[in-house]
This record gives structure tokens, C-alpha cells and sequence, in this order.
């Protein structure tokens, strides 16, 4: 069975850092890209960016790019999205999803993480 | 970036209505889109890919059609289940945008 399990809710200030985690099991972890979501409170979903766990090639949204990273740790099965400086605006529910091979959408999801950051 | 509308924002209907979508993209994306339904507190699911492929295990009354710039999804007979919001999301080019999403209400 196909899971996705993120990390837990998150509760930071403007300016810390945080990495949040979508551990994969259940697949080949290197042969399926991993892509993270954003959902403000209330709004519609956007996309972060994508992972091919295979040699940990990258691609952000323009709009986010910079601002977070995207990492895999393939002895372990798991990605992971990272910020070194938070914003407010990063408040959200972050959803991690594996694509179907070698295709742009994506047919399992994580479970979300609630990332809420004080100013 | 492709930029994504649907149409309409919001929809009332009710059970056994025949109820469609429409997802539009700024350019071409040939037949490079995907659809999901999303309920509250939960991630989004995949209903169709590639414009019209039904994706294993959702109902056949969900189906997509379209190609280009203009798709539609239809739901044959609404059920009480189908209630949600449902997001077009293309997969032509980075970055892979989603529509703004309809959310498919009680009349």
C-alpha cells in the first residue's frame, strides 16, 4: 500500500526556520517525483515545486523559489520542504503527493502539515 | 506561467442533477490537465487525468473532456458524496498551476 506520512503541526515565528517531512512507503521511493502543495486558510491549492528522489533534481514555482527547498533523504524514504527564514504569509497546509511514473499529476497524497507563523 | 480559470466559482445544485465545470488555460496545454476533488480537512483526490482518462476506482459518472485551452468536467448524476470543490490543474510546462477551483454546493 502507497503511504505518505508528513510531520506534525508546526507553530513558529516570522524569521525561524523550519523543515517539515513526507515519509514514503509502500513504492520504489526513487522512481516516482514527489511534489509539495500549498493551501492557504480558506484558498485554493498552489503549487510549491517537485523532486525526482532519483538524483534530487529540483523545479520551485517562480514565486516561491528561494524561499523554500526541497529535499529528499533516499536512506530513510522521505522528502522534505524547508525554510530558512518564515514569513507570516507561509501560513498554510503543506501537502506532499507522488506522481504517477513519469507523469505531472499526482494520485497519492500526504495527510498535510499545518505550518502557522506569528509575526 | 500558463495561467488557470474555472467556471463558474461556486455551484448550487442538487442530487441527480447533471452538473459540469469548465477549466480554461491562458495557452495551449494540449491534453495535459488533470481534475481533483478536495473536501474540507482532506488532501485533494485525483479524478481525471490527461484531460479525459478516469483515474482507477473514481465513479464513471465523473468524466472530462476537452483539449487545447478549453475542458470541461461533468458529473452525470450528482450524488450526495460529490459535494466539494474541485480544482483543474494543468501539467504542460513549470510551473504546474492549479485553477481557483468551483466548489459544488446544496440547492
Amino acid at each position: 500500500e502507497v503511504r505518505l506520512v508528513q510531520s506534525g503541526a508546526e507553530v513558529k515565528k516570522a524569521g525561524e526556520s523550519l523543515t517539515i517531512s513526507c515519509q514514503a512507503s509502500g513504492y520504489s521511493f526513487t522512481s516516482y517525483w514527489i511534489t509539495w502543495v500549498r493551501q492557504m486558510p480558506g484558498k485554493g491549492l498552489e503549487w510549491v515545486g517537485r523532486i525526482d528522489p532519483s538524483d534530487s533534481y529540483t523545479v520551485y514555482s517562480p514565486s516561491l523559489q528561494g524561499h523554500v527547498t526541497i529535499s529528499v533523504d533516499r536512506s530513510i524514504t522521505t522528502a522534505y520542504l524547508q525554510w530558512s527564514s518564515l514569513k507570516a504569509s507561509d501560513s498554510a497546509m503543506y501537502y506532499c503527493a507522488r506522481h504517477e511514473f513519469g507523469t505531472g499529476w499526482a494520485n497519492y497524497w500526504g495527510q498535510g502539515t499545518l505550518v502557522t507563523v506569528s509575526s | 506561467d500558463i495561467q488557470m480559470t474555472q467556471s463558474p466559482s461556486t455551484l448550487s445544485a442538487s442530487v441527480g442533477d447533471r452538473v459540469t465545470i469548465t477549466c480554461r488555460a491562458s495557452q495551449s496545454i494540449n491534453s495535459w490537465l488533470a481534475w481533483y476533488q478536495q473536501k474540507p480537512g482532506e488532501p485533494p483526490k485525483v479524478l481525471i487525468h490527461t484531460a479525459s482518462e478516469l483515474e482507477s476506482g473514481v465513479p464513471s459518472r465523473f468524466s472530462g473532456s476537452g483539449s487545447a485551452t478549453e475542458f470541461t468536467l461533468t458529473i452525470s448524476s450528482l450524488q450526495p458524496d460529490d459535494f466539494a470543490t474541485y480544482y483543474c490543474q494543468h501539467y504542460h510546462s513549470y510551473p504546474y498551476t492549479f485553477g481557483p477551483g468551483t466548489k459544488v454546493d446544496i440547492k
